[in-house]
């Protein structure tokens, strides 16, 4: 089965506080595997892709194949980092088509 | 902004009428994908076209259906309206089905 597993509906820290957000996937091939950032049911934006290991407004993915997970994180958090973050999978060879996890909100309170 | 152009970006309807939702992807981009936003299911993929020709589909109803046209926009075509299609579509675009999806602003629909 192809699923993306956010845990954590919601996670509230503290401005200058580390963010974790969690994503695990399921999935039996070689995943391609993003993050979306939504400010107030705006559009959706590109936040990271596992493929580029870049680091987007201080936020950082790494994809762990034996965990099968892929983390946002970031060391500092500011309060306008406060948005539902979606963690997403793209099948191979299906099109292209994302597979989206629940989403996460996240609240960074000053 | 995107470049992934949604009309209209609201929508009030009544139960058992029919909608069209139209997008225009960015610029040069053959792909199209239509997304559901609900506060239940989260973001559920309907259907992808890429140069006018449906390539996957997801959990679309078959009261909803979708084409891509010559000039490579889409629509999507909701019949048979019940109140649990009120959500947020989303229509975004890519240049071919290995890169980004841009996301258009969407269309919030609301079914009375």
């Amino acid at each position: 089965a192809q699923r993306v597993t956010q845990p954590e509906k919601l996670l509230s820290v503290f401005k200058g506080a580390p963010v974790e957000l969690k994503c695990n996937y399921s999935y039996s091939g070689s995943p391609e595997l993003f993050w979306y950032v939504q400010y107030s049911r705006q559009r959706l934006q590109l936040l990271l892709r596992h493929i580029s290991r870049e680091s987007i407004k201080g936020f950082t993915a790494d994809l762990n194949k034996g965990e099968t997970s892929f983390h946002l994180k970031k060391p500092f958090a500011q309060e306008e980092d406060s948005a539902m973050y979606y963690c997403a999978l793209r099948p191979y060879n299906q099109g292209g088509k994302l597979i989206f996890g629940q989403g996460t909100e996240l609240s960074v309170k000053p | 902004d995107s470049g992934v152009t949604q009309t209209p970006k609201h929508l009030i309807t009544a139960t058992g009428q029919r909608v069209t939702l139209r997008c225009s992807p960015r610029s040069g981009d053959l792909s199209v994908y239509w997304y559901q936003q609900s506060l239940d299911q989260g973001l559920q993929f309907l259907i992808q076209y890429y140069n006018g020709e449906e390539r996957a589909k997801g959990n679309i109803l078959e009261r909803f259906s979708a084409q891509q046209f010559p000039d490579l926009h889409s629509e999507l075509n909701l019949s048979s309206l019940e109140l649990g299609d009120s959500a947020l579509y989303f229509c975004a675009s890519s240049v071919s089905t290995n890169e980004k999806l841009f996301f258009g602003s969407g269309t919030q629909l609301s079914v009375l």
